[in-house]
């Protein structure tokens, strides 16, 4: 069962650069989530999904696009990448609100020099 | 807006030794709450969660009560192993329609000494 998958692990990107997150669910999950993780400053909520085709800002949104063609994959688009990005990004999945879990992947560690 | 603040750290303990991490959060409603811990290298899990006003969440010789007069959730542990040592993060979901977004602390690392 292998959860929640983002891929790269690491990243170096020069200022102005484009990339792609990915990340792949294997739960059957409708609610996925991008996550920045920036030092002692906890995980700030990018952009979110109820399901595939429906997308919307979190907290953090500017300098990010986000699509859901599938239940399984939400990948996230950086464009003209900045040294601001500098950060570790965590993709999630629930089954749904309330007590239920959100299950992490490991994290892309992302540089922009 | 919803926020969560958790102790300043970061925390070194020895083994056996009691842990508190204290957590205390504003939110409108009644939020779920919920700890994480994040292994070195690895995305975060969950550690236990409460849902309502005096619920006990427990997991691993871990526990935490939602204190609703307070607004806290303090995660304790009895006897802290070197494995515990991660980072732990204390979070929220807001009551309503929250579509599962989560709040999160700013994080508190732990670093358990034999």
């Amino acid at each position: 069962n292998a959860g929640v998958t983002q891929t790269p692990k690491f990243r170096i990107l020069k200022i102005g650069q484009s990339m792609t997150l990915q990340c792949a669910q294997d739960m059957n999950h409708n609610y996925m989530y991008w996550y920045r993780q920036d030092p002692g400053m906890g995980l700030k909520l990018i952009y979110y999904s109820v399901g595939a085709g429906i997308t919307d800002k979190g907290e953090v949104p500017n300098g990010y696009n986000v699509s859901r063609s599938t239940t399984e994959d939400f990948p996230l688009r950086l464009e003209l990448a900045a040294p601001s990005q500098t950060s570790v990004y965590f993709c999630a999945s629930r089954q749904g609100q309330g007590s239920t879990e959100a299950f992490f992947g490991q994290g892309t560690r992302l540089t922009v020099v | 807006g919803n926020s969560v603040t958790q102790m300043e750290g970061p925390v070194t303990l020895s083994e056996e030794a009691f842990l508190t991490i204290n957590c205390t959060y504003t939110a409108t409603g009644y939020p779920s709450l919920f700890w994480y811990v994040q292994y070195p290298g690895e995305g975060l899990q969950l550690l236990l969660k409460a849902t309502k006003a005096d619920d006990k969440g427990s997991n691993k010789g871990f526990e935490a009560t939602y204190r609703k007069e307070t607004t806290s959730f303090h995660l304790e542990k009895g006897s802290v192993q070197v494995s515990d040592s991660a980072v732990y993060f204390c979070a929220l979901e807001d009551s309503g329609t929250s579509y599962g977004k989560l709040t999160f602390g700013q994080g508190t690392i732990l670093t358990v000494h034999p």
